[in-house]
């Protein structure tokens, strides 16, 4: 199975940055995904890394390492409706998707 | 939007009684996937079908079943309902069946067992 570790909470000012990080155990790895959701709503697809490197997309990025098992997801210039939990999930050749607990992020202005 | 639909939007349903989750995928998609997400548990994965077979299983209990029909859409059921199996209940759908696609998900059925 996976063990996947993020933090509960995170606490930031509008403008700003926060990095998420993720470890992971698992076998058979493919690929590591970050996921945002806004309560109650579901979750929406934010970023796919398989190799190694970070990948950009606007205000997001991802990195992953799977020599460490880590990833981290950089939130840059912060805006209030960025307030919502982000998941990292990791899938493995058994086509299964196993979620983290989740890190609420909180955006203060 | 997400494009994949889940029927009902809320449900709300005594100890003891069964229920049937609906969910249609993305248009093309042939792997539907099952979520249960309650406030202490995260989400969890249940059930994967892929083209109308069992794909993967997770935590399902066996008091829950799922298909999936020839025309692709997906049916979750729960039986012998408990105050614990309140949760909100995810479907999610993909291209194909690989452990590296993106998957979509559906807005959620929230059940409530009174």
């Amino acid at each position: 199975g996976q063990n996947i570790d993020q933090p509960t909470e995170m606490t930031a000012t509008e403008g700003a940055i926060v990095q998420i990080n993720c470890t992971y155990q698992t076998s058979g790895f493919n690929g590591l995904f970050w996921y945002q959701q806004h309560a109650g709503e579901a979750p929406t697809f934010l970023s796919y890394n398989v190799l190694d490197g970070l990948e950009e997309k606007g205000r997001f990025s991802s990195f992953l390492s799977r020599s460490k098992g880590y990833s981290y997801l950089l939130l840059k210039e912060l805006q209030m409706k960025d307030s919502a939990s982000y998941l990292c999930a990791v899938t493995s050749n058994d086509y299964k998707l196993s979620f983290g607990a989740g890190t609420t992020v909180t955006v203060r202005a | 939007d997400s494009g994949v639909t889940q029927t009902p939007k809320h449900l709300i349903t005594a100890t003891g009684q069964r229920v049937t989750l609906r969910c249609s995928p993305r248009s093309g998609d042939l792997s539907v996937y099952w979520y249960q997400q309650s406030l202490d548990q995260g989400l969890q994965f249940l059930i994967q079908y892929y083209n109308g077979e069992e794909r993967a299983k997770g935590n399902i209990l066996e008091r829950f079943s799922a298909q999936q029909f020839p025309d692709l859409h997906s049916e979750l059921n729960l039986s012998s309902l408990e105050l614990g199996d309140s949760a909100l209940y995810f479907c999610a759908s993909s291209p194909i069946a690989g452990g590296g696609e993106t998957q979509y998900f559906g807005p959620g059925t929230r059940l409530l067992v009174l």
